[in-house]
C-alpha cells in the first residue's frame, strides 16, 4: 500500500528565512512524487514532481524538493520565504509502475510566513 | 480554470436530500477523480474513472455515487446515506497518455454544507 506522512501540521518561518516542509513516503518500487499548494477556498496547484533523475527538483515560485531514497523522503524547500508563500502544502505519491492508480496525499502542512 | 470546472462553488443541502456536484473538463483527458477534503485529514479519494462508462470506488465511496457517460463530465452525487457530508470536494483530471507524468489538475472545489 502507498502512504504519505507529513509530520508537521504547521510550520512557522520568518520572511526571508529558508523554509522546509517535510514529507516521507512508502510505496512498493520506485515512487512518483508531487508537491501541491492550496490557497484558501481553492483547488490544489502543482508545484513540482519527481520521477527519475536528479534528486534535487526545481519547481514553481522558487520552490525545490530533494528526493532521498534511503530516507524515503521528499522535503520541500525554499531558500528565502515570502509572506505570499503562506498556504497549505500537500505531498502526494504513487508507485511509478502502478498502472495509473490514484495519487495518495498526505494530510497537509500549513505554512505561515511572518513578516 | 486549467481546463476543469467545478460548480457550484458553494452548496447547501438539507438533511435527507441528495445533491449533485458538477465537474467538467475540456481537454479530452481520460482520467477524472473526486476527493473529499476535511480539515486536518488531507484529501481522501471517493471515486475515480479512467474511461467512459467505467469507474472505481476509492477509500470513502460509501454514501456517494458517480457516473461517466461522457468523457468531459464526471458528476458526483452525495446521497442521504452519507452521514457527514459537510466538506470541501475537489475534482481532478489527468491524461493517461504516458506514465502519468502530468500529475493532476484540480478544479477550484465545491464547499458543501448540510443545514
Amino acid at each position: 500500500a502507498q502512504s504519505v506522512a507529513q509530520p508537521e501540521d504547521q510550520v512557522n518561518v520568518a520572511e526571508g528565512n529558508p523554509l522546509t516542509v517535510k514529507c516521507t513516503y512508502s510505496v512498493s518500487g520506485n515512487p512518483y512524487l508531487f508537491w501541491y499548494v492550496q490557497y484558501p477556498n481553492r483547488g490544489l496547484q502543482f508545484l513540482l514532481k519527481y520521477i527519475t533523475g536528479d534528486n534535487l527538483v526545481k519547481g514553481s515560485y522558487g520552490f525545490e524538493a530533494e528526493f532521498n531514497k534511503s530516507q524515503t523522503s521528499f522535503h520541500l524547500k525554499k531558500p528565502s520565504a515570502l509572506v505570499s508563500d503562506s498556504a497549505l502544502y500537500f505531498c502526494a505519491v504513487r508507485a511509478l509502475n502502478s498502472g495509473n492508480t490514484p495519487l495518495v496525499f498526505g494530510k497537509g502542512t500549513r505554512l505561515s510566513v511572518i513578516a | 480554470d486549467g481546463g476543469i470546472t467545478q460548480s457550484p462553488k458553494y452548496l447547501f443541502r438539507k438533511e435527507g436530500q441528495n445533491v449533485t456536484l458538477s465537474c467538467e473538463q475540456n481537454l479530452n483527458h481520460d482520467a477524472m477523480y473526486w476527493y473529499r477534503q476535511d480539515p486536518g485529514q488531507g484529501l481522501r479519494l471517493i471515486y475515480y474513472s479512467q474511461i467512459v462508462n467505467d469507474f472505481q470506488k476509492g477509500d470513502i465511496a460509501e454514501g456517494y455515487s458517480v457516473s461517466r457517460e461522457k468523457k468531459e463530465s464526471f458528476p458526483l452525487t452525495v446521497t442521504s446515506a452519507q452521514k457527514n457530508p459537510t466538506a470541501f470536494y475537489l475534482c481532478a483530471r489527468t491524461p493517461l497518455t504516458g506514465p502519468g507524468d502530468y500529475g493532476y489538475t484540480f478544479g477550484s472545489g465545491t464547499s458543501l454544507t448540510v443545514v
